[in-house]
Formats: C-alpha cells, sequence, structure tokens
C-alpha cells in the first residue's frame, strides 16, 4: 500500500506557482520522496526525488519537512501542459516504486 | 528517438486467448518492468528484471509469464485472458536496480471482450 496521502485534485492558474502537498507521516530513516507525473494517456515521467534536504531541478522544486513527515512539490511557473496527476512515493532502497492515487493538478488559462 | 516503446498500443481479444505485448528500450538500460493500470487508475508493479534475470514478481497470476530475450527487450505473455486484464500496461526501465529513475513506455491498453 502506498504510505502517502495528497489531495485528489487542485488547481493553478497558469504563470503561477503550483504547491502540491503530501503526507507521509509513517516515512522511515532510509526512505526517499519521489514525484512522478502521468499526463493524460501517458505513461509517468520522473520528477525530482529528495531525502530530507530541498531540492530543485529543471522541472520543480521539493521541499521536506525538518521531520519529513510531509513535503510539498512546487511548480513554479505552471503551463498548460503541466496539467496532469502528480503522484508522491516514498521509496525504500528497493526498486519498488508503490503508486497512491495522486493529484490531479488541473491549470487553467 | 523513442526511449522505451511498446507494441501494440491498443490490444481487442477476446476471453480466453493467448496474447503478447513487446517491450524494448534504446537507453541501455539494466533494469526493466511490468505495470498495471486499471480502470480506476491504480498503477501496480507486477516485474522487474534485471539482466534479464526476475527480480520482483508481484504476485501477479501464472497466466502473465514474462520473457526477457535481451536487457533490451521484456515482453509480457497472457494466456487465458479473463475480463479483468483489461487495463493499460506500461513497460519502464532504469539504469540498474533502485535506479533513481525509472523510464516509462506509453502503454498498451488492452481491452478483453
Amino acid at each position: 500500500d502506498a504510505k502517502t496521502t495528497q489531495p485528489p485534485s487542485m488547481d493553478c492558474a497558469e504563470g503561477r506557482a503550483a504547491n502540491l502537498p503530501c503526507n507521509h507521516s509513517t516515512i522511515s530513516g532510509n526512505e526517499y520522496v519521489y514525484w512522478y507525473r502521468q499526463i493524460h494517456s501517458q505513461g509517468p515521467q520522473y520528477i525530482i526525488h529528495g531525502l530530507k534536504n530541498n531540492e530543485t531541478n529543471e522541472m520543480a522544486s521539493l521541499i521536506i519537512t525538518e521531520d519529513r513527515k510531509s513535503s510539498t512539490l512546487i511548480l513554479p511557473h505552471a503551463t498548460l501542459r503541466d496539467t496532469a496527476v502528480y503522484y508522491c512515493i516514498v521509496r525504500d532502497n528497493t526498486d519498488k516504486l508503490i503508486f497512491g492515487t495522486g493529484t490531479r493538478l488541473q491549470v487553467f488559462p | 528517438d523513442t526511449a522505451v516503446s511498446q507494441t501494440p498500443k491498443y490490444l481487442v481479444t477476446q476471453m480466453g486467448n493467448d496474447k503478447s505485448i513487446k517491450c524494448e528500450q534504446n537507453l541501455g538500460h539494466d533494469t526493466m518492468y511490468w505495470y498495471k493500470q486499471d480502470s480506476k487508475k491504480f498503477l501496480k508493479i507486477m516485474f522487474s528484471y534485471n539482466n534479464k534475470e526476475l527480480i520482483i514478481n508481484e504476485t501477479v497470476p501464472n497466466r502473465f509469464s514474462p520473457k526477457s530475450p535481451d536487457k533490451a527487450h521484456l515482453n509480457l505473455h497472457i494466456n487465458s485472458l479473463e475480463l479483468g486484464d483489461s487495463a493499460v500496461y506500461f513497460c519502464a526501465s532504469s539504469q540498474a536496480l533502485a535506479a533513481n529513475e525509472q523510464f516509462f513506455g506509453p502503454g498498451t491498453r488492452l481491452t478483453v471482450l
């Protein structure tokens, strides 16, 4: 079972920052937080991951709370093409990605 | 330059038939996976292979048999198809076991009538 809780849906205006929250209160010390997204009718796409420090790449930023029980994915300037289902995944050092129900982000003009 | 490709994209078949879905990756990765996404959009891992060896088998029925002829290919053969097998099947690959990023294919939509 997925070890994360996410809101089922969110809206964001184009050009604004999209902040997607994720709760993972049972995360253990060796588990990473991963984010993937799935644009309609496509395969999932990796976005970012982190352990305890905040991370940033060309797609997004990941903010992890100090107690590591929650995190936020930030898309700094959302575009219409960012409309997708965003999955927050807690993963140990195995191969398994256990997807939950995700957050459906709708970016509107 | 398709990284992970799957064929066919759509597959419609009758109950009881046997069918195969093919997956190829041109990324030079060692590890490949099959995932199933059902009608409620839950995405679950089925199998993973590393260097042609089975690593993960998530209690998938024996009717599902993955075959990896080489590192670049992981095919999924399904015997005696059932209505509940209708889903979108995604192939993925990663550079190595537990690599950070998995690259997913476009999916194969299987409909069993």
